[in-house]
């Protein structure tokens, strides 16, 4: 079956400092790999998918296919970016992580 | 119109009323989804249809049932709900079925008394 692993249920950073949210797929076959966010009170939304590899709010993924892993860096954290944030993998269904609640403080 | 609405965004029923959810989306997309979301966890897949036709079915209990009227239109048709169906119900579309981005709707908030 396919998984998706966050190991961290929570991350908490200072402002100004560098953020990984990690992610880790189980392999099968080429991954479709996505970082969901969902910022209190709105709708769940696409940050970033790997076969774009552009950089949005700052933030970057690189798929390593030898480790199996979809990290999510930003080198400076703001307190905007505090949020949950969902890795993804789609095979033809869309299946997320456990999600990671980035807490940002100032 | 790149946004996907759901209404209601908060319902409330009993165990033996019969209700339904509704989704819109206007973006041309030809697959439409419905999520179940228990809180503090991620939303998990029910219904799948693509191109009007339902796909997947991921093992959903038959008090659920999904309609697709059109492109459009994606209903979640609820009766006989349990407590423990409660949730956050998420609609969300894409471009089509695989490897699409998908947006999603902001939600109906339910809740079985």
């Amino acid at each position: 079956a396919q998984r998706v692993t966050q190991p961290e249920k929570l991350l908490s950073v200072f402002k100004g400092a560098p953020v990984e949210l990690k992610c880790n797929y189980s392999y099968s076959g080429s991954p479709e790999l996505f970082w969901y966010v969902q910022y209190s009170r709105q709708r769940l939304q696409l940050l970033l998918r790997h076969i774009s590899r552009e950089s949005i709010k700052g933030f970057t993924a690189d798929l390593n296919k030898g480790e199996t892993s979809f990290h999510l860096k930003k080198p400076f954290a703001q307190e905007e970016d505090s949020a949950m944030y969902y890795c993804g993998r789609s095979q033809g269904n869309l299946i997320f992580g456990k999600g990671t609640k980035l807490s940002v403080k100032p | 119109d790149t946004e996907v609405t759901q209404t209601p965004k908060h319902l409330v029923m009993g165990m033996t009323n019969k209700k339904s959810l509704k989704c819109e989306q206007h973006m041309g997309h030809r697959a439409m989804y419905w999520y179940k979301q228990k809180a503090k966890k991620p939303p998990e897949l029910m219904f799948v249809y693509s191109y009007e036709k339902l796909s997947i079915n991921e093992s959903v209990p038959s008090r659920f049932s999904p309609e697709c009227p059109n492109s459009s239109l994606l209903n979640l048709h609820l009766h006989a709900l349990q407590p423990e169906d409660s949730a956050l119900y998420l609609c969300a579309s894409s471009q089509g079925g695989g490897p699409y981005e998908q947006y999603f709707g902001p939600g109906t908030r339910l809740t079985v008394t």
